[in-house]
C-alpha cells in the first residue's frame, strides 16, 4: 500500500494551490478517503472526506467553503483544491485512508503548505 | 464535536517500564451499531502517524502485543507494557463514531527518562 501526496510549497495569503494523492496497492475505488493536516509543532486535524463515487463529500469548519476535495478512481488518486489560503493553514497535508476499517489504515508522507507573504 | 482530553501531556519512562495514557471523551463513542471507534495513534519523530489501536482494543497488524488498548463509554487507556527505545513519540487518540468532524486528542509525548 502506498500514498504519495504531491502539490505543496509556498504560497501567498490569499492564493491557491492543488494537492494531490496517488494510491497504489489497494482498491481506491471502494473506499472513502481522507485528508488530515498537522501544523508545526502541533497536533492532527482532520480536513476533510469524500465516498468512493465522490457524491458525498464532508469538510472541516476550519475549511468549509475554501477548500475542495475530488477524487478520479481510473487514476487512483485524491485531490484538495485550496482556495483563500491564511497563514493558520500552513500545515503538512496527509491523505490517509478510512479510519474505521478493521486492520488497514494508512497515512501517506505527506506534502507540506506554506502559507507566507 | 466531540471533545477529546488526552493526559498526561508528556510521559517520561525508563526503558523496560509500563506506560498509560488516558483518553477522555466529552461523550459517549459507543455507535449505534454496537461498535466504540476509538483509535489510537503513534507518531515517531519526523515520521507520519501510524495507527495501533482500533475499536478500543483491536491491534493492527505489525504492531507489537506490548500495546493494548482497552475501555468503554468515555474513559479509554493506551498502555505499553515495556517501553523500549523505539516507541518514543507523540499518541493520539481519535473517535470515528460521530463525525464529522473525526477528532484527535491533543497528544501525548512519551519520552526515556
Amino acid at each position: 500500500v502506498q500514498l504519495v501526496e504531491s502539490g505543496g510549497g509556498l504560497v501567498q495569503p490569499g492564493g491557491s494551490l492543488r494537492l494531490s494523492c496517488a494510491a497504489s496497492g489497494f482498491s481506491f475505488n471502494t473506499l472513502w478517503m481522507n485528508w488530515v493536516r498537522q501544523a508545526p509543532g502541533r497536533g492532527l486535524e482532520w480536513v476533510a472526506n469524500m465516498n468512493q463515487d465522490g457524491s458525498d463529500k464532508k469538510y472541516a469548519d476550519s475549511v468549509q467553503g475554501r477548500f475542495t476535495i475530488s477524487r478520479d478512481n481510473a487514476q487512483s488518486s485524491l485531490y484538495l483544491q485550496m482556495n483563500s489560503l491564511r497563514a493558520e493553514d500552513t500545515a503538512v497535508y496527509y491523505c490517509t485512508s478510512p479510519f474505521t476499517v478493521d486492520n488497514f489504515q494508512h497515512w501517506g508522507r505527506g506534502t507540506p503548505v506554506t502559507v507566507s507573504s | 464535536e466531540v471533545v477529546l482530553t488526552q493526559s498526561p501531556l508528556s510521559l517520561p519512562v525508563t526503558l523496560g517500564q509500563p506506560a498509560s495514557i488516558s483518553c477522555r471523551s466529552s461523550q459517549s463513542l459507543v455507535h449505534s451499531d454496537g461498535d466504540t471507534y476509538l483509535n489510537w495513534f503513534q507518531q515517531r519523530p519526523g515520521q507520519s502517524p501510524r495507527r495501533l489501536i482500533y475499536k478500543v482494543s483491536n491491534r493492527d497488524s505489525g504492531v507489537p502485543d506490548r500495546f493494548s488498548g482497552s475501555g468503554s463509554g468515555t474513559d479509554f487507556t493506551l498502555r505499553i507494557s515495556r517501553v523500549e527505545a523505539e516507541d518514543v513519540g507523540v499518541y493520539y487518540c481519535m473517535q470515528g463514531t460521530y463525525w464529522p468532524p473525526f477528532t484527535f486528542g491533543g497528544g501525548t509525548k512519551v519520552e526515556i527518562k
